[in-house]
Parts: C-alpha cells; sequence; structure tokens
C-alpha cells in the first residue's frame, strides 16, 4: 500500500516560536494532503485540505493564518504552527488518497507540545 | 453537517471471543466508509474500505459491513486476541468522489490475555 512519512514524529518548543511539520508521500504523488488534529481522547478534526500549487482549504474555525500549510510538490506538503500557545499542543496527523482514489493513507502523525 | 457515532466507546474482552463495534452516522447518503485501527499515540491504520456500492469487505479475522438503510456499519472481530488491543476509528467520506473524511471518537479495545 501507499506509504505516507512524517517528520518529526514529535516536537516541544516554546510558547511563541514556530514549528514546522513535513508530510510526504514516499511512493506515490498526491495532489491533495489532508492534515488533522486530534486532542486527546477526541477523534481526528480536519483542519485543512492541503492542494498542490494552489491555496489550502480551511474548515470553519481553523485560523489559515496560524496554520500556514504549502504543498509546494507532488510528494511534499508542511503545516506551520505559528507563533503557538500551548492550546496548540495535539496531535497533528495528515493523509493522502492513494492512486486508486478510493481510501486515505495516513502518516504516523506529529506530536506537538507547547510549552 | 453529518457526525459519526461508535458505540461502545470502550469494550474489554477475554482473549479468543468474538465482538463487534457499531458505527452508526446521520445523513443518509451513500458514501464509502473505511475502519482504521490507532494505537497508543501513532497514527492510523487502514483495515478495511467498504465502497458505497459493497455491503461488506472482509481481511482475515476482520469483517466490516455496511447497512445504508439504517445508516449503521459494524465491524467484526473474530478470535481476538491481546494485539488486537487498540482503538478502533469508524469514519466516513464526505461525498461522493469526495476525499474528505469524518471519523467517529472511536472504540477502545481492550483484549484481556
Amino acid at each position: 500500500g501507499a506509504v505516507v512519512s512524517q517528520h518529526p514524529s514529535w516536537v516541544i518548543c516554546k510558547s511563541g516560536t514556530s514549528v514546522k511539520i513535513e508530510c510526504r508521500s514516499l511512493d506515490f504523488q498526491a495532489t491533495t494532503m489532508f492534515w488533522y488534529r486530534q486532542f486527546p481522547k477526541q477523534s481526528l478534526m480536519l483542519m485543512a485540505t492541503s492542494n498542490e500549487g494552489s491555496k489550502a482549504t480551511y474548515e470553519q474555525g481553523v485560523e489559515k493564518d496560524k496554520f500556514l500549510i504549502n504543498h509546494a510538490s507532488l510528494t511534499l506538503s508542511t503545516l506551520t504552527v505559528t507563533s503557538a500557545h500551548p492550546e496548540d499542543s495535539s496531535f497533528y496527523i495528515c493523509s493522502a488518497p492513494g492512486l486508486a482514489g478510493h481510501e486515505q493513507f495516513f502518516g504516523p502523525g506529529t506530536r506537538l507540545t507547547v510549552l | 453537517k453529518q457526525e459519526v457515532t461508535q458505540i461502545p466507546a470502550a469494550l474489554s474482552v477475554p482473549e479468543g471471543e468474538n465482538l463487534v463495534l457499531n458505527c452508526s452516522f446521520t445523513d443518509s447518503a451513500i458514501y464509502n466508509l473505511q475502519w482504521f485501527r490507532q494505537d497508543p499515540g501513532k497514527g492510523l491504520t487502514s483495515l478495511l474500505l467498504i465502497q458505497s456500492s459493497q455491503r461488506e469487505q472482509t481481511s482475515g479475522r476482520l469483517n466490516a459491513s455496511l447497512d445504508k438503510s439504517s445508516g449503521r456499519s459494524t465491524l467484526y472481530i473474530a478470535a481476538s486476541q491481546p494485539g488486537d488491543s487498540a482503538t478502533y476509528l469508524c469514519a466516513r467520506y464526505s461525498g461522493a468522489g469526495s476525499y474528505q473524511l469524518t471519523f467517529g471518537k472511536g472504540t477502545k479495545l481492550s483484549v484481556i490475555p
């Protein structure tokens, strides 16, 4: 099956700093990728849809100026959490549709802790 | 806005028991549904995808069914093993041809040796 990687797997940062998370499709191209956020004991919530070569589409309630998304190539999307605060601490997971187009493949996630 | 509900929130069973996890959704539209497994602090592993035209899918000891008329899906796990302990998530695709997923909160399964 298709493989999606994320880097880093975990990060701890100070409040006010920015953190970049990478999502890569390793053996396939993805013109679209999705970013999810998962708080403890909660389900995954879609944050935004990343589109290669164009602007990302954000879900209602997600600040586009705070969560910057760049999809510069067919295999890489990045999520930058700008001026991170403790309430941004969460598990961030990306996904990409496989070549058949019927299902999603998820990355292993990035645990962000903001002190 | 569509919602996905999973019952129970947690389940503990002895090893070897067969079990059923339930998933229901509010809208009546017929879209693809996917079951995932999530281990603590880890990402998601896809288990089964049921396309809107299908009634069930099987993979090893797992069987997932989709009842469009009642808005329900079940994941059946046969002969459970301690290694099956994880959180199981059900997710619906948001529309025809859409890749966006709406997730339930999951069922945390513990299989006791």
